[in-house]
């Protein structure tokens, strides 16, 4: 089975900007958690997408948000970007059921300059 | 709400010697327990994991956790270190009490000495 895949690797983007940033989940997984990782707040989770639903949030702005689409695919947007965005930003795959084992992406590397 | 405490953030150990990673959870219903290890610029691989049953736990590169209830501990080790270990470890919780929420600790770096 294919893993978890995360598009684009690497992303610049300069104050102000808005970006997007794609998961594709493992075959047949139907929930997708996105997580900030930091070197100072370490990994924190944004939020976590069911069947086309956000069913858990984490304490971050409202200037993150996502979806996910039909196919389990899931985005993730950052409007208005900070410098205090520049993160990895990871995606997570599981099948659902509770004390599944969430699958990682390789991640995205946001620089915002 | 469930949580997760990894003592240490950072631990060094010579090649060849006991590597031990702390981390004690918090949870009112009975958790379920993962290990996960970060190389650089890369995601999360799982290492183990603990749903129920056997307390000691063996994953993949020779590291083993044992689940102990009465000090609410999942401690992560290996016998032997080796240099390709030299990575960053996450230890983290979930429970019934929501969804699927996974809450990890805040990582302890490995790094081993030749």
């Amino acid at each position: 089975k294919a893993g978890v895949t995360q598009t684009p690797r690497y992303l610049i983007k300069t104050r102000g900007q808005q970006v997007t940033l794609s998961c594709s989940p493992i075959s047949g997984h139907r929930s997708v958690s996105w997580y900030q990782q930091t070197p100072g707040q370490g990994l924190q989770f944004l939020f976590e997408y069911f069947s086309e639903t956000q069913r858990n949030k984490g304490n971050f702005p409202g200037r993150f948000s996502g979806r996910q689409f039909s196919n389990s695919r899931s985005e993730m947007n950052v409007s208005t970007l900070e410098l205090g965005d520049s993160a990895l930003y990871l995606c997570a795959s599981s099948l659902d059921r509770v004390g599944d084992t969430q699958y990682f992406g390789p991640g995205t590397r946001l620089t915002v300059l | 709400a469930q949580s997760v405490t990894q003592l240490g953030s950072h631990v060094s150990v010579s090649e060849g010697a006991l590597v031990l990673l702390r981390c004690n959870y918090s949870s009112s219903v009975p958790p379920y327990l993962f290990w996960y290890v970060q190389y650089p610029n890369q995601g999360l691989q799982l290492l183990l994991k603990y749903t129920t049953g056997a307390t000691l736990v063996k994953g993949i590169n020779g590291f083993e956790a044992e689940f102990k209830k009465s000090e609410t501990s999942f401690h992560l080790t290996k016998p032997s270190a080796h240099m390709s270990d030299a990575a960053e470890y996450f230890c983290a919780v979930s429970d019934s009490s929501n969804n699927n929420d996974m809450r990890f600790g805040a990582g302890t770096r490995l790094t081993v000495k030749p």
